[in-house]
């Protein structure tokens, strides 16, 4: 299917595990982001990437691992979750820096 | 530091028509973004204004003034799937961009 991609949906995890959120798309758009959405805050930037193997820290890295080895994925990792962690991730694409973003549908994580 | 107000949420009827402010403070500006996001969905693309002036696209119309760093979405005919929350966002001088928290928008019959 065209377009972007994130799985899992819904993800329930225990505090310390690690754990993998997925993002694909078939535009083949240069550039990729990775948000979380909290209530009472706007989208905040945690990682991008303007090309393979080019990944940079947004304004929440803490916590948080990336990697683009295909232009096609943008995997987020959190490596040992915390419950301040729980929170709606949203993956976007966009075929350049200042072009409109395309969203993924979200991917709501819950840290228990 | 960096900022974009906006309010937090708005009634209005429909047929009517609605405008949806926001304010920014940012270092530097390469162009302002509204989404709309539906309860439960990912925000989807509305408009882009980079010069000063009005950008009309249907019933929907955004403003844009930089020396005033002020915006507003104009929504014309409100249909009741116009209810949703509608985010600011502003292209900083990195190009990174700078979301609002987003204003809810609910429409009444």
């Amino acid at each position: 299917d065209a377009g972007i991609t994130q799985s899992p949906r819904y993800k329930i995890t225990e505090t310390g595990r690690q754990v993998t959120l997925m993002c694909h798309q078939t535009w083949s758009h240069s550039y990729m982001f990775w948000y979380r959405q909290d209530l009472g805050h706007g989208l905040r930037l945690i990682y991008y990437s303007a090309a393979a193997d080019i990944t940079d820290k947004g304004e929440v890295p803490d916590g948080y691992v990336v990697s683009r080895s295909k232009t096609e994925n943008f995997p987020l990792t959190l490596e040992s979750a915390t419950r301040s962690q729980t929170s709606v991730y949203f993956c976007a694409s966009s075929e350049t820096e200042n072009t409109e973003a395309f969203f993924g549908q979200g991917t709501r994580l819950t840290v228990v | 530091g960096q900022n974009i107000d906006q309010p937090t949420e708005m009634t209005a009827t429909e047929g009517a028509i609605v405008q949806i402010n926001c304010t920014y403070q940012t270092s530097g500006f390469n162009g302002l973004f509204w989404y709309q996001q539906h309860a439960g969905e990912a925000p989807t693309f509305l408009s882009y204004n980079v010069l000063d002036g009005l950008e009309e696209k249907g019933r929907f119309s955004s403003f844009l003034s930089r020396s005033k760093g002020y915006s507003y979405l104009l929504l014309k005919e409100l249909q009741m799937k116009d209810s949703a929350s509608y985010l600011c966002a502003v292209m900083d001088s990195n190009y990174q961009l700078i979301w609002g928290a987003g204003t809810k928008l609910i429409i009444k019959p």
